[in-house]
């Protein structure tokens, strides 16, 4: 089965420092996703992207981040100040249609904020 | 809103037992619902899904769910518990129609599966 790739798997940085996760969504897919695990607790939604804009976003996903799809296959979610509660699980999504077809999770960035 | 509620944030049982995870939701228009397996450092994969076809979906690994829309449950079992089932559970919600496409999920279960 074809699958979403994130890099890198872990990434540490110190407060107040940009970050950049990165994915590569399944190539045939239309609708690119960002969740959020902390340690323990819900997987939350933060942004979904179609059609090379945002579709919509959570509360979560204040001005400190952004996404972008550079070049057709990658697909990033930017941290531009890291605060210690960003400390989380990140998971990439994609899909290629409507909304009753499955997520395609990759395997996550653990992100730790020192 | 739509929302899922997850009743059990810890379940454990007997291998060979049956599974029940508990799942209801909250949705003021009819809901796709999902079923998602998340192992130890890996990321969320697909259960089985809910959509508005038969109300008994069945999934991979021998789990189903049925869908009752009278106790807006949609809970998930399996007949026979298997030490690999050990794992978290992510019960999730999508609108069919409105509110973007965005998947909300409830707060997991973990399920501890006993020799």
């Amino acid at each position: 089965e074809p699958e979403v790739t994130q890099t890198p798997s872990h990434q540490v940085t110190q407060m107040g420092q940009e970050v950049i996760l990165r994915c590569v969504p399944i190539s045939n897919h239309l609708y690119f996703y960002w969740y959020r695990q902390i340690l323990g607790q819900k997987v939350e939604f933060l942004v979904s992207f179609y059609n090379n804009e945002i579709s919509e976003k959570s509360e979560i996903f204040d001005d400190q981040f952004s996404v972008e799809r550079p070049d057709g296959s990658n697909f990033t979610l930017k941290i531009r100040s890291t605060k210690l509660e960003d400390s989380a699980m990140y998971f990439c999504a994609s899909t290629n249609r409507g909304r009753n077809e499955k997520l395609f999770f990759g395997s996550g960035t653990q992100l730790s904020v020192l | 809103a739509q929302s899922v509620t997850q009743l059990g944030s810890h379940v454990s049982v007997s291998e060979g037992a049956l599974v029940l995870l508990r799942c209801n939701y909250s949705s003021s228009v009819p809901p796709y619902l999902f079923w998602y397996v998340q192992y130890p450092n890996q990321g969320l994969q697909l259960l089985l899904k809910y959509t508005s076809a038969a109300t008994l979906v069945k999934g991979i690994n021998g789990f189903e769910a049925e869908f009752k829309k009278s106790e807006t449950s949609f809970h998930l079992t399996k007949p026979s518990a298997h030490m690999s089932d050990a794992a978290e559970y992510f019960c999730a919600v999508r609108s069919q129609n409105t509110g973007g496409f965005k998947t909300i999920f409830g707060a997991g279960t973990r399920l501890f599966v006993k020799a």
